[in-house]
């Protein structure tokens, strides 16, 4: 079975660039994450969607974050302007439902450096 | 809320060697537990997982781990450590409400020398 698929693996682009990370969770998942990994603040927890419904974005930190998902298949992160200390590892994740009893299932990552 | 420690940030063992990463976790009632494995350049793999029954399990790559409630503890072991098993590992608590998603330690980072 596929795994959840993201991308692009690796993304340089210039500060006050859109940045645009794909996510493509596991057929009949339910429930979508993003996560952002850094040396300094280790894996946060940004966005969670379930039923392609946006739960609790608490963990955007600016508004120049935006997630969407219009559809079961298919989720965007977007960074619009995109700044340095965006730089970070993001992942997406996937669960059957969104309760803490699923475990949730990894992609391998986007691996983002802003110039 | 559920909460979870890894009071260990980097440990390093012998190739060969016994290893145990300790997590503690804080929730009122029976928690959901896990662990993940995240090797360098790739996402985090799921280990192994409690839900219920037999306080110990056995995951994937050799690892078990134990859960004793009485300790608040969910310490990841194996008993003979090999080099690739270098990797950061992470500690996860979940509960049964509802849409609250798994807490995550900030993770145990393994080196393997030989």
């Amino acid at each position: 079975d596929a795994g959840v698929i993201q991308s692009p693996r690796h993304e340089v682009t210039e500060m006050g660039q859109e940045v645009t990370l794909r996510c493509k969770p596991i057929s009949g998942h339910n429930s979508l994450f993003w996560y952002r990994q850094t040396m300094m603040r280790g894996l946060e927890l940004l966005i969670y969607f379930n039923n392609n419904v946006p739960i609790d974005d608490s963990g955007m930190p600016e508004d120049r974050f935006s997630a969407k998902m219009p559809n079961a298949s298919f989720s965007t992160l977007k960074i619009q302007p995109s700044e340095p200390r965006d730089s970070a590892v993001y992942f997406c994740a996937s669960s059957l439902e969104a309760g803490g009893n699923q475990p949730q299932h990894f992609g391998d990552g986007t691996r983002l450096s802003i110039l | 809320a559920q909460s979870v420690t890894q009071p260990d940030i980097h440990i390093t063992v012998s190739e060969g060697a016994s290893l145990e990463l300790r997590c503690n976790y804080s929730y009122g009632a029976t928690p959901y537990l896990f662990w993940y494995v995240q090797s360098p350049g790739q996402g985090l793999q799921l280990l192994l997982k409690y839900f219920s029954g037999d306080t110990l399990v056995q995951g994937i790559k050799g690892f078990e781990a134990e859960f004793k409630r009485s300790q608040s503890s969910f310490n990841l072991r194996k008993p003979s450590v090999h080099w690739s098993d270098a990797a950061e590992y992470f500690c996860a608590v979940g509960s049964d409400s509802g849409n609250t998603p798994l807490v995550f330690g900030k993770g145990t980072r393994l080196s393997v020398i030989a």
